[in-house]
């Protein structure tokens, strides 16, 4: 138990509308990244946000925005949906300092389905 | 864009029996992490290793970051049951505005029965 919550737990859109994940990080954390895991493969970066703010960016499109809120939980957004968004989608929550951020934890995820 | 490759990319073995995991890499990582998943869950992490050389042993669970920090080990001895799970390592590295990502090895999937 890592008190890093997401939702919704499981989702199923179909080709071209928008979704909505939410991630609720850990109490004192200020920076929370999001990652894309497909099916039998590792997860990759998409970004990160470090008060209120996008810190870094992985390969992803620009339909893939974020956001995060002054209780530092944070929301990712992807517009126009494609059959290859279809993954599990982890939020991680970590608390920064001085510039250095300590040890990531995962929630849960989010199982999207895109038909 | 770094890499990181993980060998075997399955692996079935029997109550009992030692195993290695192996993680390589042609790129230089800060730091490196390995994780174990299970079905449904996020990553959990076991160990960070930061320094050339490094071992580190977490009871059965022994890890290795190679001299040049490009490559690691996980080494399992008397596997159980318990240790079913996805295996990733993942390399640490900085982002423009800071922070720090993490770039996930392919992963190995690792069954033990009994």
């Amino acid at each position: 138990e890592t008190g890093v919550t997401q939702s919704p737990t499981h989702l199923i859109k179909t080709r071209g509308q928008q979704v909505t994940l939410r991630c609720s990080s850990q109490s004192g954390h200020n920076t929370v990244s999001w990652y894309q895991q497909a099916l039998g493969q590792g997860p990759q970066f998409i970004f990160q946000y470090y008060r209120e703010e996008e810190n870094g960016r992985g390969n992803f499109p620009p339909r893939f925005s974020g956001l995060q809120f002054p209780n530092y939980s944070s929301e990712l957004n992807v517009n126009a949906l494609e059959l290859d968004d279809s993954a599990l989608y982890l939020c991680t929550s970590s608390q920064t300092v001085g510039g250095y951020q300590e040890t990531q934890y995962f929630g849960p995820g989010t199982r999207l389905l895109v038909l | 864009t770094q890499l990181l490759e993980q060998s075997p990319q399955f692996l079935s073995i029997q109550e009992g029996e030692n195993l290695t995991v192996y993680c390589n890499s042609s790129s230089v990582f800060s730091s490196l992490q390995w994780y174990r998943q299970e079905p449904g869950e996020g990553p959990v992490l076991l160990v960070t290793v930061v320094t050339g050389g490094e071992v580190k042993k977490l009871k059965r669970l022994t890890f290795q970051f190679g001299d040049a920090r490009k490559d690691s080990s996980l080494h399992i001895t008397a596997a159980q049951p318990g240790d079913t799970g996805l295996y990733l390592c993942a390399g640490g590295g900085v982002l423009t505005g800071g922070g720090n990502k993490l770039t996930f090895g392919t992963g190995t999937q690792l069954k033990v029965e009994l």
